[in-house]
């Protein structure tokens, strides 16, 4: 079993539409939760990052964080085309080392 | 702003060649990462680096090396390429003890 799980996609949704991205993960020692946003051809840039449980709000997107259940989100309210890239969740321990999920490929049509 | 560049945007290299591929960084950062991206695999943590001259194996070094000589510059070195080193190869740098990894844009590789 992968210590962080993604459903790749594609997920395909209209402009507008509210978009969840999941990532489950196995490991409670993980305290840092992240998600970047990668371009086609481009490197991945941080999106949003969150210590331990709770939400965290900044713009259109909000994370989530639910330790007990091991499952993060990422919400994306009023998509645009402009947000079709891949996701990936990251998480970390106490440690320098990111573990990644596979990402998710989000496409948002007009 | 974090900038984090990489030596080339595509390579394309035949088999056996020693390849070398380059980062640099100009945040003065402790940790630098090599990583690659394969479909279906995610990112793969190759190498990283927690200060000049040192380093440890990710979760797949086999068929590659690191050198860090200086603080701001992480080299990956492919000493005989392979075809089966064909990937996007990331390069990202953060603060010690910080989560955020900040990446370059990538290199794409091709072995023939």
């Amino acid at each position: 079993q992968k210590e962080v799980e993604q459903d790749p996609g594609p997920l395909s949704v209209p402009e507008g539409a509210i978009v969840s991205l999941n990532c489950t993960y196995s490991n409670s020692a993980f305290q840092y939760f992240m998600w970047y946003r990668q371009y086609s051809r481009k490197g991945p840039e941080l999106l949003m990052y969150t210590y331990s449980s709770g939400n965290k709000e900044d713009g259109r997107f909000t994370a989530q964080v639910d330790k007990s259940s091991k499952y993060i989100s990422l919400f994306i309210r009023d998509s645009q085309p402009s947000d079709s890239a891949t996701y990936l969740c990251a998480m970390k321990r106490n440690t320098d080392k990111l573990i990644f999920g596979t990402g998710t490929r989000l496409q948002v049509f007009p | 702003d974090v900038k984090v560049t990489q030596s080339s945007r595509y390579l394309v290299k035949r088999t056996g060649e020693k390849v070398f591929l380059e980062c640099v960084q100009d945040m003065d950062h402790e940790n630098m990462f090599w990583y690659r991206q394969d479909p279906g695999l995610g990112l793969r943590l190759i190498y990283f680096s927690y200060d000049v001259k040192m380093k440890e194996k990710g979760d797949i070094p086999e068929g590659y090396s690191v050198s860090r000589e200086k603080k701001e510059r992480f080299s990956l070195i492919l000493e005989s390429a392979s075809t089966n080193q064909t990937s996007m190869y990331l390069c990202a740098s953060s603060l010690l003890g910080g989560g955020e990894q900040y990446f370059g844009p990538g290199t794409r590789l091709t072995v023939t």
